[in-house]
């Protein structure tokens, strides 16, 4: 009854630091997204996949690497942090098709100093 | 391009008013269109959807309908509850992989 998890739940970061946000989801689906959310602005897409091995970029991917090995898991990496990704970050996954509801994590809390 | 606007919150009411909340959108085709709700501390999940004009999406006493003539999808309830407080997503899917919310509404009802 797992869904789709993410991990950690909260992370300080220096400016300049890398690290790696993990999502993975139990439910074999093949698209897979990453959000950021900002006060005022909802929710932005940085990148997504629709399936193992193809990922695109979203709205707003500068300062963001993917990738997607597995069908079940798809990383967001930051190479080198700026105190502007500082923001809630949330993975969600769905089932290929259109009008398919997205399945969220409970999101990933950054803070970059 | 493709877009939506949801009217600007926080909203509070009592508990027992009627909600609505406005969101109206801009798109190419045919998209379908979606409420996610985000209680404190969690992810989003979805409310309602629809697919097609005229179309009217419902679940735990909300509705929305899909109206393609002036581009809307508000959101309503005839009696909400203290626990309806949460944050409002309204989204639209236009067609491809990429989900599209607005700002989000909060929500706040009293006792």
């Amino acid at each position: 009854n797992a869904g789709v998890t993410q991990t950690p739940k909260f992370q300080v970061l220096k400016t300049g630091q890398s690290m790696t946000l993990q999502c993975a989801q139990d439910m074999n689906h093949e698209y897979m997204s990453w959000y950021r959310q900002d006060p005022g602005m909802g929710l932005r897409l940085i990148h997504y996949s629709v399936g193992a091995g193809i990922t695109d970029q979203g709205e707003v991917p500068n300062g963001y690497n993917v990738s997607r090995s597995t069908t079940e898991d798809f990383p967001l990496r930051l190479l080198s942090a700026a105190p502007s990704q500082t923001s809630v970050y949330f993975c969600a996954s769905s089932h290929r098709g259109l009008a398919e509801k997205l399945f969220f994590g409970s999101g990933t809390q950054l803070s970059v100093l | 391009g493709n877009s939506v606007t949801q009217m600007e919150g926080p909203v509070t009411l009592s508990e027992e008013a009627f909600l609505t909340i406005n969101c109206t959108y801009t798109a190419t085709g045919y998209p379908s269109l979606f409420w996610y709700v985000q209680y404190p501390g969690e992810g989003l999940q979805l409310l309602l959807k629809a697919t097609k004009a005229d179309d009217k999406g419902s679940n735990k006493g909300f509705e929305a309908t899909y109206r393609k003539e002036t581009t809307s999808f508000h959101l309503e309830k005839g009696s909400v509850q203290v626990s309806d407080s949460a944050v409002y997503f309204c989204a639209l899917t236009p067609g491809g992989f990429k989900t599209i919310f607005g700002a989000g509404t909060r929500l706040f009802v009293k006792a």
